[in-house]
């Protein structure tokens, strides 16, 4: 199984600073054949359901602000939201979904400092 | 508009089966693949289980090979989780989500799990 490591499990930015969580995961999620991680990065705000906010590592879902954005390739990636809003609040997971078990990352809880 | 609605979830005791539903409406359910993730109380997500658009293709995690069933009628526009020999540790929030995909050079392509509903509850107590 891939194992999806994120860094830090919890973050304080203060609004309209930046934030960066990082993934990692145990083995690439890169397909040769199409040159694309299979990595999405989700946002959870509390009582809802996840929201895919990246996928291909760095391609934004449509309607994501583009605020947020994601680089990596391999075996490490990062989550970065550029300037952060108070509607920002929430907990982020990293996915693979190079291989089954389509495995997440532990998550980070992004504070307001 | 595009939702899942998930439903069937409740209190069973160590041992027990359940069967959740996921009703899909507002797009082509037989063209998606289709998840199963489960979030414990207070925990991270878990992903479940996949199956293809036709059936054709199932996977599960470890931990509940041999005991869940995943299975969709396209028909009725309905994904479904078979849950036997439940446990306490199987106790979560269990959401259906969408596999979005893409072509890309004519290869269909996944990106993600785009659309998700709202959740159904399974506690596993005695």
């Amino acid at each position: 199984d891939i194992v999806m490591t994120q860094s830090p499990d919890s973050l304080a930015v203060s609004l309209g600073e930046r934030a960066t969580i990082n993934c990692k995961s145990s083995q690439s999620v890169l397909y040769s054949s199409n040159n694309k991680n299979y990595l999405a990065w989700y946002q959870q705000k509390p009582g809802q359901p996840p929201k895919l906010l990246i996928y291909w590592a760095s391609t934004r879902e449509s309607g994501v602000p583009a605020r947020f954005s994601g680089s990596g390739s391999g075996t490490d990636f990062t989550l970065a939201i550029s300037s952060l809003q108070a509607e920002d609040v929430a907990v982020y997971y990293c996915q693979q979904y190079y291989s089954p078990p389509y495995t997440f990352g532990q998550g980070t809880k992004l504070e307001i400092k | 508009e595009v939702q899942l609605v998930e439903s069937g979830g409740g209190l069973v005791q160590p041992g027990g089966s359940l069967r959740l539903s996921c009703s899909a409406s507002g797009f082509t359910f037989s063209s998606y693949s289709m998840n199963w993730v489960r979030q414990a109380p207070g925990k991270g997500l878990e992903w479940v289980s996949y199956i293809s658009s036709s059936s054709s293709t199932i996977y599960f995690t470890d931990s509940v090979k041999g005991r869940f069933t995943i299975s969709r009628d396209n028909a009725k526009n309905s994904l479904y989780l078979q849950m036997n020999s439940l446990r306490a540790e199987d106790t979560a929030v269990y959401y259906c989500a969408r596999d979005q995909v893409t072509m890309v050079r004519g290869v269909t392509t996944p990106c993600g799990m785009d659309v998700w509903g709202q959740g159904t509850t399974v506690t596993v107590s005695s």
